[in-house]
């Protein structure tokens, strides 16, 4: 079981440019769930999906942020334009409905 | 899904149990108690839940008050790779594993 994948670890980019985020789930799991972590704010939810369908997009920020999941091994989070204040760590995690495992996050600088 | 309160941080010494306590006063029948916890610049990772009873695995133990009020996370032998952020977490039944962390217990193991 290799676990939750997510690419890039670190990614570095300036202000306007696009940014996407990548994550592969554990097979046999049908929810994912992006997450947020920032000192100010801690761990946020952003939104999940439960077999490939977005359930609760509440905790998106605004319409920069957008989370896709075209099949059961995949989904990407794209920032456009990012902002300095989309720097964060985050993290993928995925389940069969109990407990959650997440990877090991994306840390976003945006200059 | 109901409130839990954690101390901000606890020392606990290398080889001694950690007594990690959670408040969850308003929590309903319905509802479980989970814990994670997060290693520095990792994602956070499962370590226990329960309903009712007392439950133990590998890595911890979890004892929950009859009233249900309240928990407390043993780890009966902490190492200083113990040494993490703990969040207790109130999840309900019908909750699709949609966690929300609070600020959790810094735990500190000191040799």
């Amino acid at each position: 079981d290799a676990g939750v994948i997510q690419s890039p670890r670190h990614e570095v980019t300036e202000m306007g440019q696009e940014v996407t985020l990548r994550c592969k789930p554990i097979s046999g799991h049908d929810y994912l769930f992006w997450y947020r972590q920032t000192m100010m704010r801690g761990l946020e939810l952003l939104i999940y999906f439960n077999n490939n369908v977005p359930i609760d997009d509440s905790g998106m920020p605004e319409d920069r942020f957008s989370a896709k999941m075209p099949n059961a091994s995949f989904s990407t989070l794209k920032i456009q334009p990012s902002e300095p204040r989309d720097s964060a760590v985050y993290f993928c995690a995925s389940s069969f409905g109990g407990p959650l495992h997440f990877g090991n996050g994306t840390r976003l600088t945006v200059t | 899904d109901a409130k839990t309160t954690q101390p901000t941080s606890m020392d606990c010494a290398e080889g001694r149990a950690a007594n990690l306590p959670c408040n969850h006063s308003t929590i309903s029948g319905n509802e479980y108690v989970y814990w994670y916890r997060q290693i520095h610049s990792q994602g956070p990772q499962y370590i226990i839940h329960g309903l009712k009873n007392n439950e133990t695995n590998e890595m911890a133990s979890l004892i929950i008050t009859e009233d249900r009020k309240s928990s407390t996370l043993i780890l009966p032998h902490a190492t200083l790779r113990d040494t993490a952020v703990y969040y207790c977490i109130a999840l309900g039944s019908s909750n699709t594993g949609k966690l929300i962390f609070g600020q959790g217990t810094t735990l500190q193991v000191k040799p």
